[in-house]
């Protein structure tokens, strides 16, 4: 079983800030992804990758996959930014999402 | 395109009346999962459809509930009977071909 675990849970940060949130996971996965989830709304999915990096916009996101670890980052954050953002990996031979617990992120005007 | 359709959006019920929630997947998509969410576990995959077949209901909680796609358009999850911890949100999603996965909106559960 993949243990997938973010950091910070709760982030808290000033609009213009720039913004990382972690991920890291204990087995070898085909694909991570990082979603946004809006409080009351739905889940969408930001990224999915399986190796080195992708830049949407303000948003990029990282993976080494050699460490585990993958990283999502904000600039120049806006408080529409503000959400719950989620890091799920996919294990090899099926297509099942391991969630980590969500980052809470917090932008202030 | 219209997006992942869940209906209803919110239901509340009395304990031990059934339940169903109904999903439209994205046209064309051939994977469907349905995840369930809740504070204590976060979200959970319950069950997931490749090209309408059931691969991998290892999440299903329990016989009360159960899951079918009875063709490429439309599935349904269904508790029976259901019980106040079943109370969460449930989001179906589809992809194709094991690329981007696109959640619906959810539909908030409260059974009483």
């Amino acid at each position: 079983k993949n243990e997938v675990e973010q950091s910070p849970q709760n982030l808290t940060a000033q609009e213009g800030e720039f913004i990382t949130i972690n991920c890291s996971y204990s087995v070898g996965i085909s694909a991570l992804h990082w979603l946004q989830q809006h409080p009351g709304g739905g889940i969408v999915s930001l990224f999915m990758l399986s190796s080195g990096k992708k830049k949407h916009g303000r948003l990029i996101a990282t993976i080494n996959i050699q460490e585990k670890h993958s990283s999502l980052h904000i600039t120049a954050s806006h408080p529409r930014d503000s959400a719950v953002y989620i890091c799920a990996v996919k294990n090899f031979g099926n297509e099942k999402l391991t969630f980590g617990t969500g980052t809470r992120l917090t932008i202030i005007p | 395109d219209a997006g992942v359709i869940q209906s209803p959006r919110h239901e509340v019920t009395e304990m031990g009346q059934e339940v169903t929630l109904r999903c439209k997947p994205i046209s064309g998509h051939d994977y469907l999962f349905w995840y369930r969410q809740t504070m204590m576990r976060g979200l959970e995959l319950l069950i997931y459809f490749n090209n309408n077949v059931p691969i991998d209901d290892s999440g299903m909680p329990e016989d009360r509930f159960s899951a079918k796609m009875p063709n490429a358009s439309f599935s349904t999850l269904k508790i029976q009977p259901s019980e106040p911890r079943d109370s969460a949100v449930y989001f179906c999603a589809s992809s194709f071909s094991r690329n981007t996965i696109y959640f619906g909106e959810g539909s908030w559960l409260t059974v009483v």
